[in-house]
């Protein structure tokens, strides 16, 4: 089944924890990014990239690292966690068609940071 | 650069009314337009999307949406509400050349079907 796999889906860490968000897909989609969901805003890009090693800033970069050394995964990682990064990230990838694809997205991870 | 607005964070429709919900977007060289559903706890799913052609674009669950570019708008109809249509549903952007990596959602429209 062609999916998008997060993990974990709900954590609640403390301010400065460092961790790691996981993201892969096994549909061979060369596009991939972050975004966090909050109330009324929608989402948000946080990174995407376009291939292997190829990664670039979305709209909210601040507080967030990502890698992309497989083609398949996409981690999301927060160095150090505050407490307005509590909020709902979905990871998402797509093929690249020239911007026309779709994304899939994951089912989503709930972070509390306290 | 670009952005989505989505008018009306909240919609109520009896069911078997006609529900609109609006999306207007801004951007500097011709977009792709998307819309996506979100149920409650899950991730989101590709409803219907305009890349070129025909500006009328039939989804899935007999949605619609038409592709205005004089108003720059993707405005999102189904005739008939059902109860399985409550839901948010989101309006996303992305140019159709040169930065077409970046994604632009908009706030989103939180759907309620009355019975």
């Amino acid at each position: 089944e062609a999916q998008v796999t997060q993990n974990p889906r709900y954590l609640i860490t403390v301010t400065g924890k460092k961790l790691t968000v996981t993201c892969s897909q096994n549909m061979n989609h060369e596009y991939m990014s972050w975004y966090r969901q909050d109330p009324g805003l929608g989402l948000r890009q946080i990174y995407y990239s376009m291939n292997v090693e190829v990664t670039d800033k979305g709209d909210v970069p601040e507080g967030y690292k990502v890698s992309r050394k497989e083609k398949r995964n996409f981690p999301l990682i927060l160095e150090s966690p505050s407490p307005n990064q509590t909020s709902l990230y979905f990871c998402a990838s797509s093929s690249l068609g020239g911007g026309a694809s779709e994304q899939f997205f994951g089912p989503g991870t709930r972070l509390t940071v306290l | 650069a670009q952005s989505v607005t989505q008018l009306g964070s909240h919609v109520s429709v009896s069911e078997g009314a006609l529900v609109l919900l609006r999306c207007n977007y801004s951007s500097s060289v011709p977009p792709y337009l998307f819309w996506y559903v979100q149920y409650p706890n899950q991730g989101l799913q590709l409803l219907l999307k305009y890349t070129t052609g025909a500006t009328l674009v039939k989804g899935i669950n007999g949605f619609e949406a038409e592709f205005k570019k004089s108003e720059t708008s993707f405005h999102l109809t189904k005739p008939s509400a059902h109860m399985s249509d409550a839901a948010e549903y989101f309006c996303a952007v992305r140019p159709a050349s040169g930065g077409y990596q970046k994604v632009t959602f908009g706030t989103g429209t939180k759907l309620q079907v009355i019975p």
